[in-house]
Formats: C-alpha cells, structure tokens, sequence
C-alpha cells in the first residue's frame, strides 16, 4: 500500500523568505501522480501544484516549485518570497487517493 | 461554475446514531471521493465513485458506506456512531475518470461531532 509522509507537522517562516516542505511516499508502481494541496483556515481545498513521476523536470507554479525525488521518493514544496496569504495547511497527495498528515505553515509579518 | 457543494455544513450526532453526509459535485465532474479530516490523522481516503460505481475504498470500517447517484451527486452514511468519528469530512470531485492524474475539487467539508 502507498504510504505519504510529512514529516513537519508544524512550520514557521517571516514574509518574503523561502521555506520548503517535505513529504515522502512509498509506493512499487512506475507512474504516478504528485500533488500538493492548500487548505488555508477558511477550509476549502486547493490545489497548488503537481507531478507526474514520468517527468524528470521539477514542476513549478509562480513561487512555488517542487524537488521532485524518484529514486528517493520524496517530493518537496519550495515556497519563494512567501506572503501571508500562504499560511495554511499543506498537504501531499499521492495519486489524489493517499494523503500526508499535512504540515501547517505560517507566514509571519 | 458552482463548486463542490457539501451539506449539512455542521452536524451533532449522538453515539449510536446514523448519519448521511450529501456532495454535489462539479456539473460535469462524475468522479466523487471522500476524505475523513481529524487533526492527528491527517486525510484519510474513505472511497471513490465514478458513474454510480465504487471503484476504491479505503481501510474503514463497514459502518462507511457510500453512494453516487445518476445525477454524480454522492451521499456517505455513517451507521452506529462511535465518538472517533467525530471528523472533518470532505468530498472532492474530478472530471476525469482516473482520479489518480486529475485535480481534485474539495467542498468546504462537513463538521461531524459525535457526542
């Protein structure tokens, strides 16, 4: 069985800097998908970025940009120039089915 | 574009109890999943449904059942309530029929507390 963790429940970083998360799965299958979600305090899921295992090249979305890791399964979140609206929870998603435990970010003034 | 809608936002049960938590998802979307939220345990995956079929389950108990409708929108139902089901549940749809490589969509969730 898949297995996704995050081994950061708790993060902190000042506005402006970088911070990155981490998250490892385990798995036996070839391809496969990666995400990350936010879920910021009002709820409401979305998603920030995504991977396809297929893909050596590391996907990125404005600030944020993913060290993808096959050989050693592990799939890490780079936020750039972090801004308060960042402050979340975080989670890695393996094939949208197995999730992290989530790591909560906060982006201090 | 309506989101995914989930309802009842909020609920309390009592032990023992049976409730049925209801997702509309994206017009379009055929794809439904559910998730339990509880803060030490993270999203667990509860089950899948595509065009009125489950085609994944999680590692829950029978008491977790579930349906889709003709419609995709998706009811859960929760028989004989036990106090750890207290969770933040959430419905997400997808468009496409592999929910492994598609964005999912989430509601806001409905609060479960069972007392």
């Amino acid at each position: 069985a898949q297995t996704v963790t995050q081994s950061q429940p708790e993060m902190s970083v000042q506005e402006a800097e970088t911070v990155t998360l981490s998250c490892t799965y385990d798995t036996s299958e070839n391809n496969y998908y990666l995400f990350w979600y936010k879920q910021p305090p009002s709820r409401q899921m979305i998603l920030v970025i995504r991977q396809e295992a297929y893909k050596q090249q590391n996907a990125t979305e404005n600030r944020f940009s993913v060290n993808f890791q096959k050989a050693a399964k592990s799939f890490s979140l780079k936020i750039s120039d972090s801004q308060l609206g960042d402050t979340a929870m975080y989670f890695c998603a393996f094939n949208g089915m197995r999730f992290g435990a989530g790591t909560r970010l906060t982006v201090k003034p | 574009k309506a989101g995914v809608t989930q309802t009842p936002r909020y609920l309390i049960k009592t032990r023992g109890q049976q409730v049925t938590l209801s997702c509309s998802p994206i017009s379009g979307h055929r794809s439904v999943s559910w998730y339990q939220q509880t803060p030490g345990q993270g999203l667990q995956f509860l089950f899948e449904y595509f065009s009125e079929t489950q085609r994944n389950k999680g590692n829950f108990p029978g008491r977790f059942s579930g349906r889709q409708f003709s419609n995709s929108r998706s009811e859960m139902n929760v028989s004989t309530l036990e106090l750890g089901d207290s969770a933040l549940y959430l419905c997400a749809s997808s468009s496409d029929r592999d929910l492994g490589n598609t964005e999912a969509f989430f509601g806001q969730g409905t609060r479960l507390t069972v007392v």
